[in-house]
């Protein structure tokens, strides 16, 4: 098992580029979510998946799109790039936040600096 | 208001030591724990979960809940200098299948 996956590990964008962060989990997965965490800070949740076909907006969603075609992807995409997303982007995902003993699984994150 | 808090510190203990890392959360209806461990650079992994009030161990590590205080703590016994890194308090609110993180605190370990 790869476990959960990110590209591109690095990325440095202009102001007003678009990219995609891409995420893939091998671990059947039901819930999958994107964090970013800016320098000295917490994590915050962008948005998040609790299946195929179904996503939601978590606490700073504002310049950000998802989408949830499979259980195993989970794409992250900026359509209008601005200083204030450069970032370390995280995707994690779980099997359900109701199972006991269960945890989040990170990849190891997106650097993204916008300049 | 926020969620959940943390000392961002740093927490500096020498090596052998036990370091206590704590944590608050203002959901009263919040259900499960989790310490997160983030070296630097690196992605957060889990090290412990509760659920229940008390006591739990694993290991070197010991997660403590109080619910009606609102009060999570993690104390890691033995401290090694391969401890040192930011540790982050997650909880699951009561009516939400996400977790919110806190700030973290960066723990250092003197040899």
């Amino acid at each position: 098992n790869a476990g959960v996956t990110q590209t591109p590990k690095f990325r440095i964008l202009k102001i007003g580029q678009s990219m995609t962060l891409q995420c893939t989990q091998d671990m059947n997965h039901n819930y999958m979510y994107w964090y970013r965490q800016d320098p000295g800070m917490g994590l915050k949740l962008i948005y998040y998946s609790v299946g195929a076909g179904i996503t939601d907006k978590g606490e700073v969603p504002n310049g950000y799109n998802v989408s949830r075609s499979t259980t195993e992807d989970f794409p992250l995409r900026l359509e209008l790039a601005a200083p204030s997303q450069t970032s370390v982007y995280f995707c994690a995902s779980s099997y359900s936040l109701l199972e006991l003993n269960n945890e989040q699984f990170f990849g190891p994150g997106t650097r993204l600096t916008v300049l | 208001q926020k969620e959940v808090e943390q000392n961002s510190g740093p927490l500096s203990v020498p090596e052998g030591a036990i370091a206590s890392l704590n944590c608050t959360y203002s959901d009263r209806g919040s259900q499960s724990f989790f310490w997160y461990r983030q070296y630097s650079g690196k992605s957060p992994e889990l090290i412990m979960s509760i659920y229940s009030n008390g006591d739990k161990e694993d290991g070197r590590f010991t997660a403590q809940l109080n619910k009606a205080s609102q009060y999570v703590s993690l104390l890691i016994r033995d401290s090694q200098p391969s401890d040192s890194a930011t540790y982050l308090c997650a909880v699951n609110p009561e009516y939400g299948n996400k977790l919110v993180f806190g700030a973290g605190t960066i723990l250092r370990v003197k040899s």
